[in-house]
């Protein structure tokens, strides 16, 4: 099955300052890499995803990066802010719509954004 | 829409005590997920469903872990017996459609077995 490697575990940043969370992942059938912010108490959410026909998608202050070839991809957040601060979880899965659909997440980054 | 709805938000038990989880997914959504998060494993997948009927319950650590899904509005998980490594958070989600990726996560059941 799928393996997901997410790196580095916690990560602190100064407010303002870029943060980058990077993920491998196993299964060269996976094309939908989402990622997952969750913030203390509550259930992880959706804050940005990609497929594999793209290289970069970018939303605001986040952007995520794909490298087929290599079987990795990340999450860039610029001009951090404290409210940023959470848990990023990156995911991967095979094709949306086929039969054998499962999110495989990483374990996760402990983001903190210092005022 | 209220969102992935969740209860109990805490269960404390003792070691052999039936849990049962509760999950009411967004009205629409035909797939439901639970998943399990733990320090050491992170977010595991423990059984979906779609359409009311198991599609993968491969993650389901033994026999002592049992999901239904009696109708489109209503999904349990159940424990029994449980053990103190049981203890972790149970998230349910749900999606929509088969060619949509996001989940929607509740905000999870917090169960801690003494």
């Amino acid at each position: 099955g799928e393996n997901v490697e997410q790196h580095p575990s916690t990560l602190s940043v100064q407010e303002g300052d870029s943060a980058v969370i990077k993920c491998t992942y196993s299964d060269s059938a996976s094309n939908y890499f989402p990622w997952y912010k969750q913030e203390l108490g509550k259930g992880p959410q959706l804050i940005i995803d990609i497929r594999s026909n793209v290289g970069e998608k970018k939303d605001q202050r986040i952007a995520v990066t794909l490298n087929k070839t290599a079987k990795h991809f990340s999450l860039h957040i610029t001009e951090t802010q404290p409210e940023d601060s959470a848990v990023y979880f990156c995911a991967a899965s095979r094709p949306l719509g086929g039969s054998n659909y499962k999110l495989t997440f990483g374990k996760g980054t402990l983001l903190t954004v210092n005022p | 829409d209220a969102g992935v709805i969740q209860s109990p938000r805490h269960e404390v038990t003792e070691m052999g005590q039936e849990v049962t989880l509760r999950c009411k997914p967004i009205s629409g959504h035909d797939y439901l997920f639970w998943y399990r998060q733990t320090m050491m494993r992170g977010l595991e997948l423990l059984i979906y469903f779609n359409n009311n009927v198991p599609i993968d319950d491969s993650g389901m650590p033994e026999d002592r872990f049992s999901a239904k899904m009696p109708n489109a509005s209503f999904s349990t998980l159940k424990i029994q017996p449980s053990e103190p490594r049981d203890s972790a958070v149970y998230f349910c989600a749900s999606r929509r459609g088969a060619n949509t990726g996001e989940l929607f996560f509740g905000e999870g059941s917090r169960l801690t077995v003494l």
